[in-house]
């Protein structure tokens, strides 16, 4: 059974377009990630839900939208999308706070051109 | 100053070596350390949490240093399935996980 699962896989788009990535965990977990990992590795914290609500928000363009619409999904949606957007988002859970074992998706990589 | 610091190597050692990884972290509020595992293209998996005394999970040895804001991973008798980008993790109470640029390892035969 998939504890965290993304789709797409794969995603390749034009710039400007609105995309959307979805996440869905069945371990019960209350608190839901997006991680952004670049062309670099470097993989950083972009939003974090607990149950259903916003706790943490980095310095992300207002053009990444989470949506948290129960518990067990939290959807990013990106708006004109841009070059620079080009990465590897995982998406993640734990069952309470992040000192809590974190458990990936698979990641979502998503090319712009 | 980077919050996470990692060497990122490529370290390149044979089956069977020990080898160590290091790295130190700037915030002195950090509570949870953790090393991750990250295969190639894959998502990150815990490898094991670090608690203050230092603590072993069969061949890896894992030592927090608090006063040197420090943290070690020893591989001992390393396999080639080791073979992994490995991720020191830090967290403050209420913020998410500050993740470290990572070492990669490869073990050859």
């Amino acid at each position: 059974d998939t504890a965290v699962s993304q789709t797409p896989k794969y995603l390749v788009t034009q710039m400007g377009n609105d995309k959307s990535i979805k996440c869905e965990q069945n371990l019960g977990h209350d608190t839901m990630y997006w991680y952004k990992q670049d062309s670099k590795k470097f993989l950083k914290i972009m939003f974090s839900y607990n149950n259903k609500e916003l706790i943490i928000n980095e310095t992300v363009p207002n053009r990444f939208s989470p949506k948290s619409p129960d518990k067990a999904h939290l959807n990013l949606h990106i708006n004109s999308l841009e070059l620079g957007d080009s990465a590897v988002y995982f998406c993640a859970s734990s069952q309470a706070g992040a000192e809590e074992t974190q458990y990936f998706g698979p990641g979502t990589r998503l090319l712009v051109l | 100053r980077k919050e996470v610091e990692q060497d990122p190597g490529p370290f390149n050692v044979p089956e069977g070596a020990t080898v160590a990884f290091n790295c130190t972290y700037s915030n002195s509020a950090s509570q949870s350390f953790f090393w991750y595992r990250q295969d190639c293209r894959k998502e990150p998996k815990l490898l094991m949490s670090v608690y203050s005394s230092g603590n072993e999970d069969g061949r890896f040895t894992a030592q927090l240093n608090r006063a040197s804001q420090y943290i070690s991973l020893l591989i001992r008798d390393s396999k080639l399935s080791d073979s992994a980008t490995y991720l020191c993790v830090v967290n403050q109470a209420g913020t998410a996980l500050i993740f470290g640029k990572g070492t990669t390892l490869s073990v050859s035969s």
